[in-house]
């Protein structure tokens, strides 16, 4: 069956630009994940989504950063007026429940010049 | 903010040689403990979630251990392969709902 999706696979942008990028979890998974790994880090979580609840958006690392969910479905990611600290590789996961096994997409490498 | 370290950070093993590598954790409030292989150019793929102290899990030449009132887990890979390549990350749920990885062990096995 298919697996978690993420597009675009690679974005590069100018400082400043702002990006969106886009998860499919697999379908049915209720939990979703976004995670980044910035060059030499581990994996840093982001935010959480848990069907219909309000999201856990305490990962974040500024107010540029948002992301959406709608329903239990696609979520988007926004970052606005991009810095150089923001490239990294961006992960989204996906959960049958909470606290089960990740199932991660191919990542989003994003390039800020 | 919870800490789980991962020891060593990179580990290099003759091919057919088994091998283990170590995961801490806070045991305070501990609720599940995951195990995931990185290899490079794919997406991480869950090995184990493991939740009670004492736990073992196996799959294939990979096992892990569990010890949740010391704060530790282990994961042996037994007659190692090249395809075992890849680095070891292992996660716990913080706080928050997401996981908190360590900075993961980078194994190479030398044909």
């Amino acid at each position: 069956g298919a697996g978690v999706s993420q597009s675009p696979s690679n974005k590069v942008t100018e400082k400043g630009k702002d990006v969106e990028l886009r998860c499919d979890p697999i379908s049915g998974h209720t939990a979703l994940y976004w995670y980044r790994q910035s060059l030499g880090q581990g994996l840093e979580f982001l935010i959480y989504f848990q069907g219909n609840s309000a999201p856990d958006k305490s990962g974040l690392p500024s107010d540029r950063f948002s992301a959406e969910r709608t329903g239990e479905s696609v979520s988007t990611l926004t970052i606005q007026r991009t810095q150089q600290e923001d490239s990294a590789v961006y992960l989204c996961a996906s959960s049958p429940q909470r606290n089960n096994e990740q199932f991660f997409g191919p990542g989003t490498r994003l390039t800020v010049l | 903010i919870l800490n789980v370290e991962q020891s060593p950070q990179s580990l290099h093993v003759q091919e057919g040689d088994s091998t283990n590598f170590t995961c801490s954790f806070p045991s305070s409030n501990f609720y599940a403990l995951h195990w995931y292989r990185w290899e490079t150019a794919k997406s991480p793929e869950a090995l184990f979630v493991m939740t009670l102290n004492g736990d073992e899990k196996k799959k294939g030449r990979i096992s892990a251990t569990l010890n949740t009132k010391e704060g530790y887990s282990y994961l042996y890979i037994k007659g190692s392969q090249p395809e075992d390549s890849a680095t070891y990350l292992c996660a716990s749920p913080g706080g928050a709902d997401g996981l908190t990885f360590g900075k993961g062990t980078h194994l190479i096995i030398q044909p």
